[in-house]
């Protein structure tokens, strides 16, 4: 149980589109979803943190007109990478909290992003 | 602040056993995780401590010491698939957590 799911595995777009990412929890309820981004041979840093039904809490220094976070169900996020850029590109991955379970996030298996 | 820190690289033979260090301050803890990273992939999850101790679970353990703000993972018969990205995270007053770097673990023959 507890598995997340995330569509698209992989994406290339140019410079200037947008790129929508999905983050779904497939055998439980979500209330919360968090947005990670990670660059090559750096740790996990934490974008937003998003709460079902309301707007998504940001990090400092990460532009939340850029990255546009909607969880509107307990069971789907998803990230919109707005008007990207080739320093867009990154592997994002989200993870999933249970109600009840403080303690435990649930990755998904992440979305490697190419900005050409 | 919060920081987490571990080494950046270690290197260990295929058979033999390897320790891993994290030290962490953070706002409030807890519990801290260990988690696996293979190149390209997202962290699974390896070890969750919230008590002074050491937990055993197969080839790995992890220890905490919650007044040192210490905690290590252990691999024994270290093998090569075991060859990846161990990342220590702490998990603050805000149920948040705190990442460290990692420690890329090589593992020669």
């Amino acid at each position: 149980g507890a598995v997340v799911s995330q569509h698209p595995s992989w994406v290339i777009c140019k410079s200037g589109t947008s790129v929508k990412i999905e983050c779904r929890s497939l055998d439980f309820q979500a209330t919360t979803m968090f947005w990670y981004r990670q660059f090559p041979k750096q740790s996990l840093m934490l974008m937003a943190t998003s709460n079902e039904g309301s707007k998504a809490t940001y990090e400092q220094g990460v532009e939340k007109d850029k990255f546009l976070i909607n969880h509107a169900s307990l069971t789907l996020s998803t990230l919109t990478v707005t008007s990207a850029h080739p320093e867009d590109s990154s592997f994002y991955i989200c993870s999933a909290r249970m109600e009840r379970e403080y303690y435990e996030q649930y990755f998904g298996p992440g979305t490697r992003l190419t900005v050409t | 602040g919060q920081n987490i820190d571990q080494p950046t690289e270690m290197t260990a033979t295929e058979g033999a056993i390897v320790q891993i260090n994290c030290t962490y301050q953070t706002s409030g803890f807890n519990g801290l995780f260990w988690y696996q990273q293979h190149a390209g992939e997202a962290p699974t999850f390896l070890s969750y401590n919230v008590l002074d101790g050491l937990e055993e679970k197969g080839r790995f353990s992890s220890f905490l010491s919650r007044s040192k703000g210490y905690s290590y993972l252990l691999l024994k018969e270290l093998q090569m698939k075991d060859s990846a990205s161990y990342l220590c995270a702490a998990l603050d007053s805000n149920y948040q957590l705190i990442w460290g770097a990692g420690t890329k673990l090589i593992i020669k023959p």
